[in-house]
Formats: structure tokens, sequence, C-alpha cells
């Protein structure tokens, strides 16, 4: 079955430096990832997906995340950390079973950037 | 649009009591999703529809938990009775159905914290 997995529960950064969130994922076909933010008390926001393409996706915020299929990772990532983007990363992969919008999220990682 | 619509936005009430979320996705997405979020279990799907038909359901958790989607526009969750182990943020969220290899993103709605006393 497919999976997403998020390996740091919590990423600590300083404002300023880049920022790297980790996913990896596992699928029997082609992968559909996502990365959705949630910041407190707020619903799950989008950020990006990748569906096919440029391996280089993207998004929302400044935040871009690059797939690689070799290392089935799908690593979110930011240039510059703003403490503004202190919030609840997720992963997420299409279910495959079937044609539908299903997605599997993952446990998340907190994002803390310090000023 | 003023995006995925959910009322009430906190929801206190006593054990044994019948509580109801209710949703409104954005107008033209074609399907909708409940989740519910707790610190212990993270993010779970329960219940998801298209076309307003329930598609899988293998995550409410019990009896208790029952969904509806009435129209296009309008989804409810009942929890009856409700249980203090039921406290959470159910969110409820839209898609519009992908064409081909498209694939659309999730919208969520706000969030209704629901304790259960």
């Amino acid at each position: 079955a497919q999976s997403v997995a998020q390996p740091e529960d919590q990423v600590n950064v300083a404002e300023g430096n880049p920022l790297t969130v980790k996913c990896t994922y596992s699928v029997s076909g082609n992968p559909y990832l996502f990365w959705y933010v949630q910041y407190p008390n707020r619903g799950l926001q989008f950020l990006l997906k990748y569906i096919t393409g440029d391996n280089l996706v993207k998004g929302s915020y400044g935040f871009e995340a690059e797939f690689n299929k070799s290392q089935t990772s799908f690593h979110l990532k930011k240039p510059s950390a703003l403490v503004s983007d202190s919030a609840l990363y997720f992963c997420a992969v299409r279910d495959e079973g079937g044609a539908t919008n299903k997605l599997i999220f993952g446990t998340g990682t907190l994002l803390a950037v310090q000023p | 649009d003023a995006g995925v619509i959910q009322s009430p936005r906190h929801e206190v009430t006593e054990m044994g009591q019948e509580v109801t979320l209710r949703c409104k996705p954005i107008s033209g997405h074609d399907y909708l999703f409940w989740y519910r979020q707790t610190m212990m279990r993270g993010l779970e799907l329960l219940i998801y529809f298209n076309n307003n038909v329930p598609i899988d359901d293998s995550g409410m958790p019990e009896d208790r938990f029952s969904a509806k989607m009435p129209n296009a526009s309008f989804s409810t969750l009942k929890i009856q009775p409700s249980e203090p182990r039921d406290s959470a943020v159910y969110f409820c969220a839209s898609s519009l159905g992908g064409q081909g290899f498209g694939f659309n993103e999730q919208f969520f709605g706000p969030g209704t914290r629901l304790t259960v006393l």
C-alpha cells in the first residue's frame, strides 16, 4: 500500500537560513505528491504538488520541492526561512486505489524558525 | 469564493449528547472529505463522498459516527452519543475531480474544535 513518511517530528532553523522538511514515499505506480501547511488553529493549506514533468516544483510562499525518483523522496525546501514559516507541514500522496482524490497524509513535521 | 465553510467553529458538549457538524464545500467541487485531527492520532480520514455518494467510510471509528451529503453544497457529520474520546478538531475538505493525468488538491475548511466533557 502507498504511504509517505516524514522522519522528523520537528525541524529547527534560524531565520534567513535555508530550510528542508523531508518526505519519502512508497507507491507501486506513478506518485502524485503534495505538501500542505497548517498554521495554528487553522485548516491545512495547499502549498504545491508534483504530478509529472519537472522534478523541481515551485509553490506558494516561496516554497519549492524536489522530486527524486531514485531516492523516493519529495523534500520541501525554501532558500531563506522566515519566522512566519513556523507551522506544521504535511506531505501527502494520492491513494492509488482507483480514480479517486483521496490522499494519504504523513504524520507532519513541526517547523520552528527562530529569529 | 468563500472557501470551505464549517460550522460551528467550536462545540462544547456533555458526554451522551448528539453532536452535528456542518460543512459547505466549494461550489463546483465534486469530492468532499471529513477528517479528524488529534495530537495522539494525527490527521485521520473518516469518510469521503464523490458526487454526494459515500465512497469510503472505512475510517469512521464506530457506529456512533454517521455522515450524510444530501446535496452538492452541504454535508453533516453526526456523533450520537458523543464520548470524551471524540474530542478533536474535525476538518472538512473539498476538491475537484481530475481529468486524465490531472489531479487536484483538496481545500480545507477552518475546522470545528469539539470538546466532549
